[in-house]
């Protein structure tokens, strides 16, 4: 079955240090990849998405990530995490366009003063 | 503000009873899907419908059930509920069919099952 793998179920970073948020998918077809934010008690914000244009991804609030097929990964990265950031992060998958999501378990990322 | 509308925000209910959850999808988006997000089996994916019609079906419950109306809005009926079915239950919607691929999700409907 296909499958999202996020490493690290809680990820602490302290602020002005790097984001590094990880994901990995089971598939050999390339899918559409997708990073959503949620804030407490809030619905899910995209992020940015992977649809083949370009592998390395700009998306809001200076978060990018980089698709790389041979690792089948695509890893969220800040280089500069603010307060503002902590929240929980999802990666997902979709296998054909406009597709239901394949979410993985989730990273929550705290950030320290 | 994605401008995915999800009403109740809250609702508490007693085992073995009946609910009804609303999400009213952006502004021409013709596709609907209902996900469920619990603390044991994480982001599930439920249902989606298109124009009206089901596309795709999920880890949904036969318990569970849902339409998308001619105006385009869904509605996720929840029936015999059970503590278990205490969750969170996002719709989203996208424009299917333009080339866009994300959906944008609404603020979501947690459900409280006593």
């Amino acid at each position: 079955a296909q499958s999202v793998t996020q490493l690290g179920s809680h990820v602490s970073v302290s602020e002005g240090a790097l984001v590094l948020l990880r994901c990995n998918y089971s598939s050999s077809v390339p899918p559409y990849l997708f990073w959503y934010v949620q804030y407490p008690n809030q619905g899910l914000q995209l992020l940015l998405k992977y649809t083949s244009a370009a592998t390395l991804v700009k998306g809001i609030n200076g978060f990018e990530a980089e698709f790389k097929k041979s690792e089948t990964s695509f890893h969220l990265t800040k280089p500069s995490a603010h307060m503002s950031d902590a929240a929980e992060y999802f990666c997902a998958v979709s296998y054909n366009q406009g597709g239901k999501l394949i979410f993985g378990q989730g990273t929550e990322l705290s950030v320290k003063p | 503000d994605s401008g995915v509308t999800q009403t109740p925000k809250h609702l508490i209910t007693a085992t073995g009873q009946r609910v009804t959850l609303r999400c009213s999808p952006r502004s021409g988006d013709l596709s609907v899907y209902w996900y469920q997000q619990s603390l044991d089996q994480g982001l599930q994916f439920l249902i989606h419908y298109y124009n009206g019609e089901e596309r795709a079906k999920g880890n949904i419950l036969e318990r569970f059930s849902a339409q998308q109306f001619p105006d385009l809005h869904s509605e996720l009926n929840l029936s015999s509920l059970e503590l278990g079915d205490s969750a969170l239950y996002f719709c989203a919607s996208s424009v299917l069919g333009r080339g866009e691929t994300e959906a944008f999700f609404g603020q979501g409907t947690r459900l409280t099952v006593v």
